[in-house]
C-alpha cells in the first residue's frame, strides 16, 4: 500500500464543472502540498497546508488531519487547467522536510 | 523573479557515459532535493541537503549516482556509469526551513530530461 494515494487517477470534466481530487495518506505529516505539473514537464506548488482550508483563485485546498485526507477542488473548471495534480507529504522530522508523492491525477478539462 | 534553473534541460547520452545535472537554488534556500520521475515510479526522492550537508540519498544507487553541494548555489547530481533505465527526469527543488522547524514549499527546477541509449 502506497503511503499517499490519490483519487481518481484520470479525470475528464466539461469546461465550467467543480472537480474535486481527492489525496489519502497513511504516516504523520508536518505537511501536505499539492503540485501542478504541465504537458510541458514543469512542476508548480500550488498549496501547501497542514490544518483548514486555502483558496487561491479558482482553487481550494482542505485537509483533516484526523482522517488523514486532502481534497484539491477546481471551481469553474477550464481547459488550461488539464494538467497532472499531485499530492504529496512532508513527514515530520527534525532535519529536513522529503516529500513522498502520490501517483499523480491527470486532469483534462474539454472546451 | 527568483526560481530554480537547471542544466542541462535535455541530454542524451550513450550507455556507460558520464552524466552531470546542475542545479542552482533560489538565492536563500537552505534545503536542496533531487528528484526523478518516471512513468512507472512517478516522482521519487533521491537526495537532499540542508546548508549544503547531505541529509538523505537512500534513494540513490550508490554504486552509480553522487550529489553533491560545492557551495551554496551549485548542486550537482552525477551519474557514473549511466544505463539506459536511468532515463527519466531529474527535478531539483529547493526551499527554506527556518528556525524553528518552519517549513516553506518547495519550488521545482524546470528538470533535466536524461536519455540513455
Amino acid at each position: 500500500k502506497n503511503e499517499v494515494e490519490q483519487s481518481p487517477q484520470n479525470l475528464t470534466a466539461q469546461e465550467g464543472e467543480f472537480i474535486t481530487i481527492n489525496c489519502s495518506y497513511s504516516v504523520g505529516i508536518s505537511a501536505l502540498h499539492w503540485l501542478q505539473q504541465h504537458p510541458g514537464g514543469g512542476i508548480v506548488s500550488l498549496f501547501m497546508l497542514s490544518s483548514g482550508k486555502k483558496k487561491h483563485g479558482r482553487l481550494i485546498a482542505t485537509i483533516n488531519i484526523q482522517e488523514k485526507h486532502s481534497s484539491l477542488h477546481i471551481t469553474a473548471s477550464h481547459p488550461r487547467d488539464s494538467a497532472v495534480y499531485i499530492c504529496a507529504v512532508s513527514e515530520w522530522e527534525t532535519s529536513g522536510s522529503r516529500l513522498t508523492f502520490g501517483e499523480g491525477t491527470q486532469l483534462t478539462v474539454n472546451p | 523573479d527568483a526560481r530554480v534553473t537547471q542544466t542541462p534541460r535535455h541530454k542524451v547520452t550513450e550507455m556507460g557515459q558520464e552524466v552531470t545535472m546542475r542545479c542552482q537554488p533560489i538565492l536563500g534556500h537552505n534545503t536542496v532535493f533531487w528528484y526523478r520521475q518516471t512513468m512507472m515510479q512517478g516522482l521519487e526522492l533521491l537526495a537532499y541537503f540542508r546548508n549544503r550537508a547531505p541529509l538523505d540519498d537512500s534513494g540513490m544507487p550508490k554504486d552509480r549516482f553522487s550529489a553533491e553541494m560545492p557551495d551554496a548555489t551549485l548542486a550537482t547530481l552525477k551519474i557514473q556509469p549511466s544505463e539506459p533505465r536511468d532515463s527519466a527526469v531529474y527535478f531539483c527543488a529547493s526551499g527554506l526551513v527556518r528556525s524553528g522547524g518552519y517549513r516553506d514549499e518547495q519550488f521545482f527546477g524546470p528538470g533535466t530530461r536524461l536519455t540513455v541509449l
